[in-house]
């Protein structure tokens, strides 16, 4: 069975701080997709990055970077020099082939990230 | 124009009632999801359902049934609402030929009373 641990409950910062949100994944496939995505109060889930299990080199979108390492199997997110407006709670996922094209997405448990102003 | 939509938006309901909440998008996306977050923010997968295939979570009450009279619209039955059903439900739908990416609708919050 597939599992995604999000060790981090609740992170507190100040603004302008860097956070990293941790992520940890277990999975018996060989071929896998790891996302990331932004739940703000108002409560819509919103789409981060996807990764592919072959594709391990990191990433980075503005103020946002994510670093795969398959050996530790862990997909971290980094938000440098955070604003008022990351806070959210933030889900890492695992998608698994369900069958027929369909790809269920197994979620941590959240974090939630208050950012301090 | 949004994605994927759910309506309604809130419902609250009275303990053995039956309820239906509608998704609908228009991606194009050939494969579409209900999934529960409970009270503690925990998301877990309901039903997939595509080319008329439904892949069902086995933990999910029978009492909970997906109706997709088209590829653009996977419906939520609810049959004799418990108290226990109180939670934000979420559609979403997606296609392999965009990477398999999951875009949500904004969620249907059910309370039980």
């Amino acid at each position: 069975a597939q599992k995604v641990t999000q060790a981090q409950t609740e992170i507190s910062v100040v603004e302008k701080e860097d956070v990293t949100l941790d992520c940890v994944y277990e999975t018996r496939d060989t071929t896998y997709y790891l996302f990331w995505y932004k739940q703000p109060p108002s409560g819509e889930l919103v789409f981060l990055i996807r990764r592919n299990s072959f594709d391990e080199q990191n990433e980075i979108s503005g103020r946002y970077s994510w670093n795969f390492q398959k050996s530790t199997s862990s997909f971290n997110f980094t938000i440098t020099a955070s604003q008022v407006v990351d806070s959210a709670v933030y889900f890492c996922a695992l998608s698994e082939n369900s069958g027929a094209g369909s790809y269920q997405l197994t979620f941590g448990k959240g974090t939630k990230l208050s950012v301090i102003p | 124009d949004t994605a994927v939509s759910q309506t309604p938006k809130y419902l609250v309901t009275q303990m053995g009632n039956d309820k239906s909440i509608k998704c609908e998008q228009n991606l194009g996306h050939d494969t579409m999801y209900w999934y529960k977050q409970d009270s503690k923010k925990f998301l877990k997968i309901m039903f997939s359902y595509n080319n008329k295939e439904l892949i069902i979570n086995e933990t999910v009450p029978n009492r909970f049934s997906p109706k997709s009279p088209d590829k653009a619209h996977l419906n939520l039955h609810i049959n004799s609402l418990e108290l226990g059903d109180s939670a934000v439900y979420f559609c979403a739908s997606s296609q392999v030929q965009t990477k398999n990416i999951q875009y949500f609708g904004a969620g249907t919050r059910l309370s039980v009373l």
